[in-house]
């Protein structure tokens, strides 16, 4: 299976100031087409995952431009540029490009 | 406005078996794949099955596989988990998703979660 190993696990940031999540694979996640099958998602408290970022940079609908994210083959980044109390959570990387599908442990991000 | 609905979850022994169901609703099902993901209590995701629109392509994780049994039924917009030979393991809550292929496949609805307990 693709080991997906983020880090850090844990970030506590003050808002206002960035962040960033790094996602690495063990394999390639550069597809024949061109196109890198990885995902970011975040989990707020009590709530299902939602989608923020899909073919590594692209933003999901609805989600603020202060989320980007950026790389290619088995290294990925989540930057948030300014974040905010509502950016509270753990974020998941995914890979989708082998099977099993597998996600990273999760970021939790907390605020100062 | 699309959303997924999952139903079936409870407290079951261990050896016993379980069907959860996912109600999906404002979006065409037939065309989409669909996926089983489920969280331990205070666990990571972990992604445990897929399944096309036409029902000709399914896939397990190796956790699950030759216990668990996916399926779905496009004339009732509904996606199920047949759940057997279940584990103290297998506690989690079941989310299922939908695979948009628009997005690169990336899970794009997500139902609320159904809790599986199992334990004696």
């Amino acid at each position: 299976d693709v080991v997906m190993t983020q880090t850090p696990l844990s970030l506590s940031v003050t808002p206002g100031q960035p962040a960033s999540i790094s996602c690495k694979s063990s394999q390639s996640l550069l597809y024949s087409d061109g196109k890198n099958y990885f995902y970011w998602y975040l989990q707020k408290p009590g709530q299902s995952p939602q989608l923020l970022i899909y073919e590594v940079s692209s933003r999901f609908s609805g989600v603020p431009d202060r989320f980007s994210g950026s790389g290619s083959g088995t290294d990925f980044t989540l930057k948030i540029s300014r974040v905010e109390a509502e950016d509270v959570g753990v974020y998941y990387c995914m890979q989708a490009l082998h099977l099993p599908y597998t996600f990273g442990q999760g970021t939790k991000l907390e605020i100062k | 406005q699309m959303q997924l609905v999952e139903s079936g979850g409870g407290l079951v022994k261990p050896g016993g078996s379980l069907r959860l169901s996912c109600a999906a609703s404002g979006f065409t099902f037939r065309d989409y794949y669909m996926s089983w993901i489920r969280q331990a209590p205070g666990k990571g995701l972990e992604w445990i099955s897929y399944i096309n629109g036409g029902s000709g392509t399914i896939y397990y994780a190796d956790s699950v596989k030759g216990r668990f049994t996916i399926s779905r039924d496009n004339a009732k917009n509904s996606l199920y988990l047949q759940m057997s030979s279940l584990r103290a393991e297998d506690t989690a809550v079941y989310y299922c998703a939908r695979a948009n292929w628009g997005l690169l496949d990336a899970f794009d609805i997500w139902g609320q979660g159904t809790m599986v307990t199992v334990s004696s």
